[in-house]
């Protein structure tokens, strides 16, 4: 059964901490990863992976992938308040998008 | 150009009564997604259309949820009857066969059943 797992399932941390959030999976025929960042509204999207090794960067955020192991990261560096959301990962398989249960991050001040 | 849009954005009844949502996609997107999310939970595919074709359907519980897209457009999810395990976010989401990759959601709608 395909699945997605996103780890930790949530992180409380201070203004300007860089954090890693962690997604795993096993998915029939990947054709993608991708990173979603959801407040209290649509989720909207961040990165799309589909090559092992590639970084993706935008801003402070950035993603790799690793097909061999099934992983993904995303980093987060000198986080801001605003950074707190529910950080969604999912992975296309020939057809279908699988969710994650998302890493709720919480960024105080 | 506008995103996908989604109404009502919120809506309360009572169980056992029935209940409608409605999705515009972003224009062009032929493929369109309606999830579920419960709380704490990642969204859950409840069916898939490739224009008015419903191609995916296999999560719909199809005794009380139905779901249309009669011009290959607009979408409509109906539940009847609600009940109280219902009470969740309905997701619309969609996307263009020319970039197959990412999703484009709508806000939601939150319904509640009392």
């Amino acid at each position: 059964e395909d699945k997605v797992v996103q780890s930790p399932l949530s992180l409380v941390v201070h203004e300007g901490d860089t954090v890693t959030l962690n997604c795993s999976y096993e998915v029939t025929n990947f054709r993608s990863l991708l990173w979603y960042k959801q407040e209290k509204k649509a989720p909207t999207f961040l990165f799309m992976l589909t090559s092992s090794g590639i970084e993706k960067k935008s801003g402070r955020l950035s993603s790799i992938l690793d097909k061999k192991e099934l992983f993904s990261i995303l980093n987060i560096t000198a986080t801001q308040t605003g950074d707190s959301a529910v950080y969604l990962c999912a992975v296309k398989g020939t057809y279908k998008y699988i969710f994650g249960t998302g890493t709720r991050l919480k960024v105080l001040a | 150009e506008a995103g996908v849009v989604q109404s009502p954005r919120y809506k309360i009844i009572e169980k056992k009564q029935p209940v409608a949502f409605w999705c515009n996609p972003i224009s062009g997107h032929n493929t369109l997604y309606w999830y579920l999310q419960n709380l704490g939970q990642g969204p859950e595919l409840l069916i898939r259309y490739e224009n008015e074709e419903a191609v995916d359907d296999s999560q719909l519980p199809k005794d009380r949820f139905s779901a249309e897209r009669l011009k290959g457009v607009d979408s409509t999810l109906k539940i009847q009857p609600a009940e109280l395990g219902d009470s969740a976010v309905y997701l619309c989401a969609s996307r263009s066969a020319s970039s197959p990759g990412e999703l484009f959601f709508g806000e939601g709608s939150r319904l509640t059943v009392l």
